[in-house]
């Protein structure tokens, strides 16, 4: 079953700007991840936020986790164009081994 | 190193037929997975490995899906008979024991006529 779940679906920007993408979750988890999609290819692995943490930054990225509100947001700052994909949250729950994707948020930003 | 390798990238066959899709992980990784992403349905997991030996197929939608994984680099997901709600883009993604990030093949890209 799909339990993390993107809003919005679809988020179109332009350079420059900064794009935020939400994902709500419905279990107890060990940790979420987002993950990257560029049409036509594989997810490619972003950041990784534990359930003990609040906020993580990796370059123009910044996650927060709000374990009481089962939630979770990306932030992008200064789009580019080339950030234009799909993205997905993972969720790795609490005693498995395997992630459970979203449906993703397709980000478009134009020049 | 090359990352996930998965062959072909693109498959075009008729319903009825059989597709063998295959898939090298990342050298050193223990644990192999098979997704299937469509629009309808987003990205599902089928089936993983870990160590060779299949964990969880709970995700393989029916007895027409079969997986292997023969050694440590080498996977294959068969479909026979194929039909046409089978078409989707089939993921191959490993990762490490230690590790929690996982690493995605291009996909294969499958139609079913």
């Amino acid at each position: 079953s799909q339990q993390g779940e993107e809003d919005p679906q679809a988020l179109s920007i332009q350079e420059g700007e900064n794009a935020t993408m939400n994902c709500s979750y419905k279990t107890s988890i060990n940790n979420l991840q987002w993950y990257r999609q560029n049409s036509g290819r594989g997810l490619v692995h972003l950041i990784l936020i534990r359930s003990n943490e609040r906020e993580k930054h990796s370059g123009r990225l910044r996650v927060t986790l709000d374990t009481s509100k089962k939630s979770s947001s990306l932030l992008i700052t200064a789009s580019r164009a080339a950030d234009t994909a799909s993205y997905f949250c993972a969720t790795l729950n609490s005693g498995y081994s395997t992630l459970t994707f979203g449906k993703g948020t397709m980000l478009l930003v134009s020049p | 190193d090359a990352g996930v390798i998965q062959s072909p990238r693109h498959e075009v066959t008729e319903m009825g037929q059989e597709v063998t899709l295959r898939c090298k992980p990342i050298s050193g990784h223990d644990y192999l997975f098979w997704y299937r992403q469509t629009m309808m349905r987003g990205l599902e997991l089928l089936i993983y490995f870990n160590n060779n030996v299949p964990i969880d197929d709970s995700g393989m939608p029916e007895d027409r899906f079969s997986a292997k994984m023969p050694n440590a680099s080498f996977s294959t997901l068969k479909i026979q008979p194929s039909e046409p709600r089978d078409s989707a883009v089939y993921f191959c993604a490993s990762k490490g024991t230690n590790y929690n990030e996982q690493f995605f093949g291009p996909g294969t890209r499958l139609t079913v006529l």
